[in-house]
């Protein structure tokens, strides 16, 4: 089975930095990718990482490490738009791209 | 770039009867489409992978025969919830895999269901 932790919460200012870790349990692994969700909406696609290391898109930049089972998502230069939960998922079959999600970190952005 | 389309965003009907989502890949094909169910402040929850030309798989503990899923063509998946109740309420989203593609998924806008 999969499993994925994160946390619930996380509060930051305007213009910060912000770091969202995943901690993750699979079976399997085909890489972790992070999504976006505002209140009502769909999620969005942030980042994806398959190997070990850094991936830079703008203002996020994904980690991941896989002998730690462990990634995180770094969100910069914080603006109140960034408010919206994000989680944190992985990939468990190579055909299938099944994807199972964390619960997902609410971030606030506080002016 | 990629889109999903899923109709209708918002439903409310009474208990009792179905309601029929589409999930529609309007710039590629997909022949693998998944459904998610997501209740307030919750994580998305997997309830299918619907498979085009052939029968969804079904995650444990969701009931086939009241979530029916057709995924008749490369570009369109539907979830039919059948006589549904007030606990079925909930937030659908589906999201398609464009073929040759990894890592990335594209999200549905989901579909408010509310069961009166």
């Amino acid at each position: 089975g999969q499993s994925l932790e994160q946390p619930s919460e996380v509060t930051a200012v305007e213009g910060a930095i912000v770091q969202i870790n995943c901690t993750y349990q699979t079976s399997g692994f085909y890489g972790l990718s992070w999504y976006q969700q505002h209140d009502g909406g769909a999620p969005t696609f942030l980042s994806y990482n398959a190997l070990d290391g850094l991936e830079e898109t703008g203002r996020f930049s994904s980690f991941l490490s896989r002998s730690d089972s462990y990634g995180y998502l770094l969100l910069q230069e914080l603006q109140m738009k960034d408010s919206a939960s994000y989680f944190c998922a992985v990939g468990d079959s190579g055909s299938a791209r099944q994807l199972t999600f964390g619960s997902g970190t609410q971030l606030t952005v506080l002016p | 770039g990629a889109v999903v389309s899923q109709h209708p965003s918002r439903v409310i009907c009474k208990s009792g009867t179905s309601v029929k989502i589409e999930c529609r890949s309007l710039d590629f094909q997909a022949t693998t489409m998944f459904w998610y169910r997501q209740f307030p402040k919750q994580s998305l929850m997997l309830m299918a992978t619907s498979n085009e030309g052939s029968k969804a798989t079904y995650e444990q503990g969701v009931e086939k025969d009241k979530f029916l899923i057709n995924h008749a063509s490369l570009t369109l998946s539907t979830l039919t919830v059948t006589s549904a109740h007030p606990e079925d309420s909930s937030f659908y989203i589906c999201s398609a895999l464009r073929t040759g593609l990894t890592g990335e998924l594209f999200f549905g806008e989901g579909s408010r269901l509310t069961v009166l």
